[in-house]
């Protein structure tokens, strides 16, 4: 079955700084979704990454805080920039690779503490 | 706006029991669900789906049954073990939207009491 790593897997960050975390996927992919999971809460999508296109944000998320690069077909990176504690949050990456054809594969996720 | 969320936020069952999970959607447009399971310090895991054409789809220990007159998805776990303790997620996708693209519900905490 398809695989999906992410590094780190976890992180401590000073407010102000920023993390970008990446995530590869074990074969090419049209498409693949970053989104976030507050402490405690469900999942929120943040943007789809398309290879060859800018990603494509949803509401509430926008480029200036979470810079997205897709330079090939099995790799994405996400950065979160100039952090705050509200950033506290798993990060997790996700492609349609299951046997359905709109089944999302998830990678690990990332767990970023913002102090 | 459209959104999918859970009637309980947490369930505790004996082992051997079975559990049901359940899950209210309320966009009509949605013809694609997926459940998930989501074990502490590790991303979702895919546990079933099934279409807006069907309303039962049985796995392994696991089923799901859709009622879309009402707009409510369950999912049934036979003889619930220890290691089904996670959060569950229902989530969908509506016909003409991204592959891979989900709208999740708020989750389930279930916990399995030996």
């Amino acid at each position: 079955s398809a695989v999906i790593s992410q590094k780190p897997s976890r992180d401590i960050c000073q407010r102000g700084t920023s993390l970008t975390i990446q995530c590869q996927v074990d074969s090419q992919v049209t498409m693949m979704f970053w989104y976030r999971q507050q402490p405690g809460q469900s999942l929120t999508l943040i943007a789809t990454a398309n290879q060859g296109s800018e990603a494509t944000y949803e509401s509430g998320f926008v480029i200036d805080k979470f810079p997205i690069s897709r330079p090939n077909l099995t790799f994405s990176t996400l950065t979160v920039s100039n952090m705050s504690p509200e950033d506290s949050s798993i990060y997790l990456c996700s492609a349609p690779l299951g046997t359905s054809g709109r089944e999302a594969i998830f990678g690990p996720g990332t767990r970023l503490t913002v102090l | 706006g459209e959104s999918v969320g859970l009637h309980l936020p947490t369930l505790s069952v004996q082992e051997g029991d079975n559990s049901i999970i359940n899950c209210a959607y309320s966009n009509s447009a949605s013809d694609y669900f997926i459940w998930y399971k989501q074990e502490s310090g590790k991303g979702p895991q895919f546990i079933i789906d099934i279409r807006s054409n069907m309303d039962k789809r049985q796995g392994q220990r696991v089923t799901v049954l859709l009622n879309k007159t009402v707009k409510h998805l369950s999912l049934q776990i036979a003889a619930t073990q220890p290691g089904d303790s996670a959060v569950y997620f229902c989530a969908e996708n509506s016909y003409g939207g991204s592959q891979g693209n989900l709208i999740f519900g708020k989750g389930t905490k279930l916990s399995v009491k030996p």
